[in-house]
């Protein structure tokens, strides 16, 4: 398995400010996810994050609004900017490793509130 | 895009009872995950599906893809309180999806 861990675990935020979100893992992974979930519905995948290069976005989300970094193999960020209350949810990072097949190792999520 | 379906959105049953989710894909999967998540947690890997027909069990769960591979499903026998969660179907065509998932509640 992965140990994951997000920053800020919660944040409520004012309309129009930006947050930016924190993913480490424990070990080398070979891809991280960012996904959003709102409360009671399922994940939606933002973007992959590409390590050394921009993330894939995934479509109705782009870099302007979702700038991800992944500087190296167990870290990446996921800001997001010019906040509005429809962007209040749950933000998670997960990454899968070369050595599993594929399953999702997830984060513990970051619940964010915007006013 | 890619059109998944799973059903039931919620299902409450009393402890002892059994429980089915199913999951249908519009289009032929290459492999197909199922995950769990428990009230306030986050989604936790059970199992991955390759092939056609296939069916894998852990302990009271047990796990089927279809022969088409377009659809599986979970079934947990003899519920107890802490399979309690959602249930979620995560297909893999050029890339991995969730489902809406199968909301659980059991009633001891």
């Amino acid at each position: 398995s992965a140990v994951i861990s997000q920053k800020p675990s919660r944040d409520i935020c004012q309309r129009g400010t930006s947050l930016t979100i924190q993913c480490q893992v424990d070990s080398q992974v070979t891809m991280m996810f960012w996904y959003r979930q709102q409360p009671g519905q399922s994940l939606t995948l933002i973007a992959t994050a590409n390590q050394g290069s921009e993330a894939t976005y995934e479509s109705g989300f782009v870099i302007d609004k979702f700038p991800i970094s992944r500087p190296n193999l167990t870290f990446s960020t996921l800001t997001v900017s010019n906040m509005s209350p429809e962007d209040s949810s749950i933000y998670l990072c997960s990454v899968t490793r070369a050595s599993s097949y594929n399953e999702q190792f997830f984060g513990p999520g970051t619940r964010l509130t915007v006013l | 895009g890619q059109q998944v379906m799973q059903i039931p959105q919620y299902q409450h049953v009393q402890e002892g009872e059994d429980f089915t989710t199913y999951c249908n894909s519009s289009t032929t999967l290459s492999n197909i995950q199922w995950y769990k998540q428990r009230p306030g947690g986050h989604p936790v890997f059970l199992i991955q599906l390759v092939k056609s027909g296939e069916v894998k069990k852990q302990k009271r769960l047990t796990f089927q893809f279809g022969e088409a591979k377009k659809n599986s499903s979970l079934h947990i026998t003899a519920t107890q309180t802490t399979d309690v969660g959602t249930y979620f179907c995560a297909p893999k065509a050029d890339k991995f999806y969730f489902g809406s998932g199968t909301k659980l509640n059991v009633k001891p």
